[in-house]
């Protein structure tokens, strides 16, 4: 059974940094293509980030671009989201995905 | 970026009734490998969004034949025949063709 666990969300400052995981297993984690998706309470979803299953490439949206970096530990089966420079906006419940299957999401806050 | 316009935005149906939701794209979502890139998903009341469909028509693993995807280029739509209650939700299209991939607003479905 596919399994995406997220962890390392919180409360964080306007400006500060915070880095979220997301394990991976129940399939071979090395052959997917990953991506973060958020959701800001009561909005829509909107993605941040993919990665292609190497790492080598990666794609982010426009108001993360500099900001943010998304990567990938395939040895442990583990995908990444730095985060930095945090804006209010960012506020969010974050989502780790992989095509049809999605984590149970961790939530940002980031506020003074 | 690709705008995906969803509507109706909400829906209210009793059970057993068969409704429709449309997504237009502002854009093709015909990839250069001849794909589609259109998926619809359902979030439920305080869960993780869950991928129903996946490229126009496809069903999910797990997800019943009461759903089912039409479409094409520009224009799609889901039919759910037959509304259980556990069908009750947000509904999203979502395209993965074009970055930055993007989703539409939502359509809300709610019991009569």
């Amino acid at each position: 059974e596919v399994q995406l666990v997220e962890s390392g969300g919180g409360l964080v400052q306007p400006g500060r940094s915070l880095k979220l995981s997301c394990a991976a297993s129940g399939f071979t984690f090395s052959n997917y293509y990953m991506a973060w998706v958020r959701q800001a309470p009561t909005k829509g979803l909107e993605w941040v980030a993919s990665i292609t299953n190497s790492g080598g490439s990666t794609y982010y949206r426009d108001s993360v671009k500099g900001r943010f970096t998304i990567s990938r530990d395939n040895a442990k089966s583990t995908l990444y989201l730095q985060m930095d420079s945090l804006r209010s906006e960012d506020t969010a419940t974050y989502y780790c995905t992989r095509g049809g299957h999605w984590g149970q999401g961790t939530l940002v806050t980031v506020s003074s | 970026d690709v705008v995906m316009t969803q509507t109706p935005p909400s829906l209210s149906v009793a059970i057993g009734q068969s409704v429709s939701i449309s997504c237009k794209s502002s854009q093709s979502l015909v990839y250069s490998d001849g794909k589609t890139y259109l998926h619809w998903l359902l979030q439920s009341p305080g869960r993780s969004p869950k991928r129903l469909i996946y490229q126009v028509s496809n069903l999910g693993s797990g997800v019943p034949d009461r759903f089912s995807g039409t479409g094409s280029q520009k224009d799609f739509t889901l039919k759910i025949s037959r509304v259980e209650a556990e069908d009750l939700g947000v509904y999203y299209c979502a395209q993965t063709t074009h970055f930055p991939n993007t989703f539409g607003a939502g359509t809300k479905l709610e019991l009569k």
